[in-house]
């Protein structure tokens, strides 16, 4: 079974600040993977998806993300993050069985954005 | 831009009653799927729907969870008899394949007195 690991509960950058949040997974085959954004009260938006081909995917809002195999992991960036990027953070891994695709995601990251 | 939809944003009800979430998933998506998040936790998978009927659910949706795509456009999630833990809001997704990103709609909060 596939599993996602958030290792930040809460992370606080000053506004200007460079920012990476963390995200390991666990899949047996090629993951599928995805970081989405949720605003308070909001849904969930796709910031970037990782599907196959070149390890640093780019995705809205001037985020990017790399995809190194040898360290599960998927770990997404921004130089330079904006008050209006906090947020709630997650990142999802996609099992794609029988032409279907669930997704399993990590426990998320809490952004602040201070002045 | 075509975005999933969901009604009402926010239901509540008793302990026991039956409630009906709807979403309408983008026009011309095929697979369409239900997610669940409890209060500060993490979004967990429900139930993934394709060519009307269900290819997979989770542990979570048992017999008192049902999904129906009863026209060309609504796809709703029923549960027949509401317990307190089932509060959560819950978030509907499409994707065009089954390998595709999935867009989630903007999520319906339960709330179960």
């Amino acid at each position: 079974a596939q599993s996602v690991t958030q290792p930040d509960i809460h992370i606080t950058v000053s506004e200007g600040a460079s920012l990476e949040l963390r995200c390991n997974y666990s899949y047996g085959a090629t993951p599928y993977l995805f970081w989405y954004v949720q605003s308070p009260g909001q849904g969930l938006q796709l910031l970037l998806k990782y599907f196959s081909g070149d390890t640093l995917v780019q995705g809205i809002k001037g985020f990017e993300a790399e995809f190194k195999r040898s360290q599960s992991s998927f770990n997404l960036r921004k130089p330079s993050v904006h008050w209006s990027d906090a947020a709630e953070y997650f990142c999802a891994v996609g099992a794609a069985r029988f032409g279907n695709e669930k997704l399993t995601f990590g426990t998320g990251t809490r952004l602040t954005i201070i002045p | 831009e075509p975005e999933v939809t969901q009604t009402p944003s926010h239901q509540v009800t008793q302990m026991g009653q039956e409630v009906i979430l709807r979403c309408v998933p983008i026009s011309n998506h095929l697979y369409f799927y239900w997610y669940r998040q409890i209060l500060g936790q993490k979004v967990e998978f429900l139930v993934s729907f394709y060519n009307n009927e269900i290819s997979e659910k989770s542990e979570i949706f048992d017999d008192q969870f049902s999904v129906e795509r009863p026209d060309g456009s609504n796809f709703t999630l029923k549960i027949r008899s509401t317990k307190l833990e089932d509060s959560a809001m819950y978030f509907c997704a499409s994707s065009e394949s089954g390998f595709d990103e999935q867009f989630f709609g903007p999520g319906t909060r339960l709330t179960v007195l």
